[in-house]
């Protein structure tokens, strides 16, 4: 089976830093992207790992173990804008293109 | 510019009505996916094609059908919608690269009364 856990809401101040984590368990891994959503929008792309380490992308850096099943998403320097859902999503196998999605964790940035 | 288009946006229905959400995309991309969203449950993949003439079944394909005959739309089909099926609707599509993220539709958010 697959499984990807995310802690469900985060709270943090404007210009912090906040870590949120993923975990997985899938069949095969091929992947591992991190979206954005903001409330009623689409989901929009932040960050894709499949090699261990750091990708770093501005404010945003994303972090992979893949031996550990285990993902973060960093995001610096807070900003009110940044409140949102992110969403880690895991490529396994069967199908090229299928994608995993964990349930997401709501980000409320306060002043 | 670069988009994927659902419509319609919104629509509220009664159950048994068949409907048909369309996509559409204009990045000549190979891979196309629906998905629905519900509170608490994430984004679950319906249905996906990687190219035409090509559609396999995601995880929650129970009442839907799907085509690909161009290219750039893939047409979600709700054949006898049930109450269940109230959901927020994304249709996605990405590049055959296996680095490339999907691209998603604004969404249509449908109601089944």
């Amino acid at each position: 089976g697959q499984n990807i856990d995310q802690p469900t809401e985060m709270t943090a101040t404007e210009g912090a830093i906040v870590q949120i984590n993923c975990t997985y368990q899938t069949s095969g891994f091929n992947g591992l992207f991190w979206y954005q959503q903001h409330a009623g929008e689409a989901p929009t792309f932040l960050s894709y790992n499949v090699l261990d380490g750091l990708e770093e992308k501005g404010r945003f850096s994303s972090f992979l173990s893949r031996s550990k099943g285990y993902s973060y998403l960093l995001l610096k320097e807070l900003q009110m804008k940044d409140s949102a859902s992110y969403l880690c999503a895991v490529r396994g196998w069967g199908g090229f293109q299928k994608l995993v999605f964990g349930t997401g964790t709501r980000l409320l940035v306060s002043p | 510019e670069a988009q994927v288009t659902q419509n319609p946006r919104y629509l509220i229905t009664v159950t048994g009505k068949k409907l048909t959400v369309t996509c559409s995309q204009n990045m000549n991309h190979e891979y196309m996916s629906w998905y629905r969203q519900d509170p608490g449950l994430g984004l679950r993949q319906i249905y996906y094609s990687m190219n035409v003439e090509v559609t396999d079944k995601g995880d929650v394909p129970e009442g839907y059908k799907v085509s690909r005959k161009e290219k750039r739309n893939f047409p979600l089909i709700l054949e006898s919608p049930s109450p269940n099926q109230t959901s927020l609707y994304f249709c996605a599509s990405s590049s055959d690269h296996s680095n490339q993220p999907q691209h998603f539709g604004d969404g249509t958010r449908l109601s089944i009364l």
